[in-house]
C-alpha cells in the first residue's frame, strides 16, 4: 500500500523567503508524484507532476519539485514566496496499477508581509 | 481553461436522507473520479469510473454509495442513506484518455449531515 507523509501541517515564511514543503512517499514501485494547491474556497489545482522523466520538475507559479528516489522524497520549493502563495498544498502519489491518487495530509502555507 | 463544475456547492441534509452530488467533467475526458475530505483529514479516493463502469473503488465506497453517468455530460454521486460521518467535502475530478496523470478537480461540494 502506498502512503504519503507531509512533514509540517503548517509552514510560515516571510514574503520573499524560500518556500520548502516536504513530502515523503512509500511505494513498492516507481510512482507518479504530484503536488496540488488549494486556495481558499477553491478546488484542487495541479501545480506539477513527476512521471519518470526529468527528476527536477517545474510547475506553475514558480514552484518546482525534485524527485529523489534514494530519499523517497518529492519536496516542493519556490525561491521567493509571494503573498498570493498562501494556500494549502497537497502531495499525492499514484502507482502504475491504477488511477487512484493517495494524498498526504496537506501543508498550510502562510506568508507574512 | 476548461474546468470541472460541481453542484451544489453546499448542502445540508438530515441523517437518513438520500443525497445526489452532481458534476460536469471536462467535455473530452474519459475518466471520472470522486474523492472526499472530512474536515481536518486527508483527501481520500472513493471511486473511479471509465467506459460506463466503476474501474476502481476504495473501502469507503460501500453499498450506500453509487455513481452514474446519466447522460453525456453529468457524473453523479449518490449517497443512499446519509450518516453523520458522511459530512465532508466531496471532490469530483476527471482526466482524458491520453494523459490520465493530469487529473482536474472541481471546487467541491460541502455536505453537512445533521
Amino acid at each position: 500500500a502506498q502512503s504519503v507523509t507531509q512533514l509540517g501541517s503548517h509552514v510560515s515564511v516571510s514574503e520573499g523567503a524560500l518556500v520548502l514543503l516536504r513530502c515523503n512517499y512509500s511505494s513498492s514501485v516507481p510512482p507518479y508524484l504530484f503536488w496540488y494547491v488549494q486556495y481558499p474556497n477553491q478546488g484542487l489545482q495541479l501545480l506539477l507532476k513527476y512521471t519518470s522523466a526529468a527528476t527536477l520538475v517545474k510547475g506553475i507559479n514558480g514552484f518546482e519539485a525534485e524527485f529523489k528516489k534514494s530519499e523517497t522524497s518529492f519536496h516542493l520549493t519556490k525561491p521567493s514566496a509571494h503573498m498570493s502563495d498562501a494556500a494549502e498544498y497537497f502531495c499525492a502519489v499514484r502507482d502504475n496499477a491504477g488511477n487512484m491518487l493517495t494524498f498526504g495530509g496537506g501543508t498550510r502555507l502562510m506568508v507574512k508581509p | 481553461e476548461p474546468e470541472v463544475t460541481q453542484t451544489p456547492s453546499h448542502q445540508v441534509t438530515q441523517m437518513g436522507q438520500e443525497v445526489i452530488l452532481r458534476c460536469v467533467p471536462i467535455s473530452n475526458h474519459l475518466y471520472f473520479y470522486w474523492y472526499r475530505q472530512i474536515l481536518g483529514q486527508k483527501v481520500e479516493f472513493l471511486v473511479s469510473f471509465y467506459n460506463n463502469e466503476i474501474s476502481e473503488k476504495s473501502e469507503i465506497f460501500d453499498d450506500q454509495f453509487s455513481v452514474e453517468r446519466p447522460d453525456g455530460s453529468n457524473f453523479t454521486l449518490k449517497i443512499r442513506s446519509t450518516k453523520l460521518e458522511d459530512s465532508a467535502m466531496y471532490f469530483c475530478a476527471s482526466s482524458d484518455g491520453t494523459n490520465i496523470n493530469t487529473i482536474y478537480f472541481g471546487e467541491g461540494s460541502w455536505l453537512t449531515v445533521v
